[in-house]
């Protein structure tokens, strides 16, 4: 499986934008990036996804590098409630699981 | 709408004791996944069911472990002369289907402590 590498953790400030980054050198053409994070006590809860274009939605964006060795999530406006583990993750066209590293912790300073 | 339902909870069982943890997906999902996530590390897959069958089982960690579902909707998950090394957060999760462009829907876990 192609690998993701992420800082183990990442300090912010409340109403700050957020830049969580994620090297994937590695990546395959066929590989989608994708992003989860995981409040505490709770499960990981999807946030978005991309192969090759920038994309938005209600959550976050993501910036995807034109090598596609990298991308970055971003969060735009920090809330306390955005503190969780959020985990990069690539996954291949019709791979069922989804294989997570250890992702990054993010804490958010009101 | 209803999300992906787990029960128990919170599970205390003894060791050499069988425990089995169910799993509701939501509904018209026909893919289904478990993960296991012990305390303060990341999530370790398990096993993941298309309809009634599962194409994947390589994440089950010993023979303890089995996984069954029926009708495309609950599964179980069984786990056989429970060890103290099997404590953690089962994880279920349900998709629309497999494949990049359905997201993982999680519960949020039974917890499962053997004493």
């Amino acid at each position: 499986d192609a690998k993701t590498t992420q800082p183990n953790s990442m300090e912010s400030n409340e109403e700050e934008p957020v830049h969580l980054p994620c090297n994937h050198s590695t990546i395959s053409g066929t590989d989608y990036i994708h992003w989860y994070r995981q409040l505490p006590s709770q499960g990981p809860e999807y946030v978005i996804h991309g192969l090759t274009s920038n994309v938005n939605n209600r959550m976050a964006s993501l910036a995807i590098a034109e090598d596609r060795k990298s991308s970055t999530l971003i969060l735009h406006r920090a809330t306390l409630r955005d503190a969780a583990v959020y985990y990069c993750i690539l996954r291949w066209g019709s791979q069922g699981n989804l294989i997570f590293g250890k992702g990054t912790k993010l804490s958010v300073k009101p | 709408g209803a999300g992906v339902s787990q029960s128990p909870s919170n599970k205390v069982t003894e060791k050499g004791k069988d425990v089995e943890l169910r799993c509701d997906p939501i509904s018209g999902h026909t893919a289904l996944y478990w993960y296991r996530q012990s305390l303060g590390q990341g999530l370790e897959f398990l096993i993941y069911f298309q309809g009634n069958s599962a194409p994947d089982k390589s994440g089950l960690p010993s023979d303890r472990f089995s996984a069954e579902r029926t009708g495309g909707s609950v599964s179980t998950l069984t786990i056989q002369r429970t060890q103290q090394e099997d404590s953690a957060v089962y994880l279920c999760a349900s998709s629309f289907r497999q494949g990049y462009n359905s997201p993982l829907h999680f519960g949020n876990g039974t917890r499962l402590t053997v004493t």
